[in-house]
């Protein structure tokens, strides 16, 4: 299957500051990609859609200045948390679909902890 | 938003067939169902997926119901590795093309 790789897996960071977490698409190009959170024993709650290009696209209720998403390559879409706080400490997952494919491929998700 | 309903957990024998039901009866025509798996602390994983007709691959069978409202997943021999939790999905154009999550299946595979 195709390849979306996810980095950093986690890190820690202070409060206040903010944190950059990447998502490439390794051995296909992909105009969309997507960004859930998920907290402990809950679901993945899907964040937004990122389109290469242009403004991504935010799920009711996600603050798009807090999680500002850059998608400017058909191989990386990149995800800010802005001005951390405790309260954003989550594992957060990118995926992909690869064109003239029907399924979504994950990364393998950061866990960020937010001191 | 998620359109499925599925039991919080289950536990199957080691190499006996996992059955997982998933309720969707407000699907439409065009909506397709899929399924992933998350080990903990791990990027979701796809299983299978299908449209009307039952699917069968190397990881599990997909059975569907003629009305469409409900299917199952069967892992037809299953192992202590498959102990995760497994999400049933409607996708179509109703959710724009999205996969949103459900609360999914823990399922235990048990020694």
């Amino acid at each position: 299957g195709a390849v979306v790789s996810q980095h950093p897996s986690w890190v820690i960071c202070k409060s206040g500051t903010s944190v950059k977490i990447e998502c490439r698409s390794l051995d296909f190009q992909a105009t969309t990609m997507f960004w859930y959170r998920q907290f402990p024993k809950q679901s993945l709650m899907l964040m937004a859609t990122s389109n290469e290009g242009s403004k991504a696209t935010y799920e009711q209720g996600v603050e798009k200045d807090k999680f500002l998403i850059n998608h400017a390559s058909l191989t990386l879409s990149t995800l800010t948390v802005t001005s951390a706080h405790p309260e954003d400490s989550s594992f957060y997952i990118c995926s992909a679909m690869p064109p003239e494919n029907e399924k979504l491929f994950f990364g393998s998700g950061t866990q960020l902890s937010v001191l | 938003d998620a359109k499925t309903t599925q039991p919080p957990s289950m536990d199957c024998a080691e190499g006996r067939a996992a059955n997982l039901p998933c309720n969707h009866s407000t699907i439409s025509g065009n909506e397709y169902v899929y399924w992933y798996r998350q080990i903990h602390s791990q990027g979701p994983q796809y299983i299978i997926h299908g449209l009307k007709n039952n699917e069968t691959n190397e990881m599990a069978s997909l059975i569907i119901t003629e009305d469409r409202k409900s299917s199952t997943l069967i892992l037809p021999h299953a192992t202590l590795r498959d102990t995760a939790v497994y999400y049933c999905i409607v996708r179509g154009s109703n959710t724009g093309n999205q996969f949103y999550f459900g609360t999914g299946t823990s399922l235990t595979v048990i020694p």
